[in-house]
């Protein structure tokens, strides 16, 4: 059963700083690999989307990593805006079909002004 | 191109009265699946559908939850004789196929009072 690990649980940082959000999977035997980012109230927007074969992938200041073979992955932030803030989910297929995603808990990030 | 549409946006049912969610895909789109988000959980899987046919729906509750894809018209999902515990975000994703890219509407939050 695929399970997925999202660390830190919450996280605050001044405007302007970098960051990274951990996302850690079980299963190791995935297609793909999704960052999406959650407002409060709202739905989820797909921010990043990392095929099996690859090990990473760049939107804007947006960075993710994956290495399939330890199942972890990572969401880099440059130059983190207050805009920025919003909860950060990471998701990989379940082991029992490519369609079926599990989520991590994310991560909560604020930034600060 | 309009994204994934969900309506209503926001629910309020009686215990025990029916709710009906609505999904409508994105064009071009022929799979969709529906998820739930419990307060403080993750998004957890409930049914993947593809037009006229349930293919997956080992994370449906196995009693007054029901999907549906009909050939026109959007995706329901149907709750009947709704308790307090179904309070929750409801999502529902669309791909072209699997395994590619799923795109999340805002969900509808249904509230039973």
């Amino acid at each position: 059963k695929q399970e997925v690990t999202q660390i830190p649980a919450a996280l605050s940082v001044p405007e302007g700083e970098n960051l990274v959000l951990n996302c850690s999977f079980t299963d190791s035997a995935i297609y793909n690999l999704q960052w999406f980012r959650q407002d409060p109230g709202k739905g989820l927007t797909s921010l990043l989307l990392i095929q099996s074969s690859q090990r990473e992938q760049t939107s804007g200041r947006l960075n993710a990593s994956l290495d399939k073979s330890s199942g972890r992955s990572t969401l880099y932030i440059a130059a983190s805006q207050p805009g920025d803030s919003a909860t950060y989910l990471c998701a990989v297929p379940s082991g029992a079909g490519s369609y079926q995603l599990t989520f991590g808990k994310g991560t909560k990030l604020s930034v600060i002004p | 191109n309009a994204g994934v549409m969900q309506n209503p946006r926001h629910l309020v049912r009686r215990r025990g009265q029916e709710a009906r969610l609505r999904c409508s895909p994105m064009k071009g789109h022929s799979h969709v699946y529906w998820y739930r988000q419990l307060p403080e959980e993750g998004l957890k899987f409930m049914v993947y559908l593809q037009k006229e046919n349930i293919i997956d729906e080992s994370g449906m509750p196995k009693e007054r939850f029901s999907a549906e894809f009909p050939k026109e018209g959007p995706s329901i999902l149907r709750i009947q004789q709704v308790v307090r515990g179904d309070s929750a975000a409801y999502f529902c994703a669309s791909s072209r196929g699997e395994p590619t890219e799923a795109f999340f509407g805002q969900g509808t939050r249904l509230t039973v009072v």
